[in-house]
């Protein structure tokens, strides 16, 4: 078992431009999580799922989408880069214990 | 409003101290705390909850109502124990939303 897989690890991004970071998990988990890290502050929720086909917000969903249509994908796309979404993000899965990726380490310059 | 605050950054004990991290929080309701770990080059990974009240690697953690407290403690630290520590809150059991504090960063020095 992989567990919970986050491409890619690293990215630079330009200002405005978009791009998606996917999470893949081989442990038929419901349910799923993206957080964010910024330096110094704790992970911030941003969007979960509770299966396939629903989404709901977390607590700092602005600039970001995500889809769920299958029960291993949950992507993360961002659509208008902006300095302030420079991170790291996390992607988990399972309600409890929750089984986090490596993360996505992304800079917008 | 929910919150979960972790008051010190970085805690340097050297090995064989007591080590506790400081974690308390603000909810209304009826809390569920976790706390959750990072070692270096690995991936964050649940530590401990409060409902088994178990004891994992030497760490446990009481949760004290009235002081709205989750203290991670540990007898005798070890250099194994370095790593980023995180205290949770979980929101909602249907969900498993969670609330993180900033983080401990403990360093076991020799």
């Amino acid at each position: 078992n992989a567990g919970v897989t986050q491409t890619p690890k690293f990215r630079i991004l330009k200002i405005g431009q978009s791009m998606t970071l996917q999470c893949t998990q081989d442990m038929n988990h419901n349910y799923m999580y993206w957080y964010r890290q910024d330096p110094g502050m704790g992970l911030k929720l941003i969007y979960y799922s509770v299966g396939a086909g629903i989404t709901d917000k977390g607590e700092v969903p602005n600039g970001y989408n995500v889809s769920r249509s299958t029960t291993e994908d949950f992507p993360l796309r961002l659509e208008l880069a902006a300095p302030s979404q420079t991170s790291v993000y996390f992607c988990a899965s399972n309600i409890q214990p929750q089984h986090f990726g490596d993360g996505t380490r992304l800079s917008i310059l | 409003a929910q919150r979960v605050t972790q008051p010190e950054k970085l805690l340097s004990v050297f090995k064989g101290a007591p080590v506790e991290l400081k974690c308390n929080y603000s909810y209304s309701g009826s809390p569920e705390l976790f706390w959750y770990v990072q070692y270096s080059r690995q991936r964050l990974q649940l530590l401990l909850r409060h409902i088994s009240r178990e004891s994992i690697k030497g760490f446990t953690a009481d949760l004290n109502k009235g002081e709205t407290s989750f203290h991670l403690k540990k007898p005798f630290a070890q250099e194994e124990d370095s790593a980023m520590y995180y205290c949770a809150l979980r929101l909602s059991s249907n969900t498993g939303k969670l609330i993180f504090g900033q983080g401990t960063t403990l360093q076991v020095k020799p």
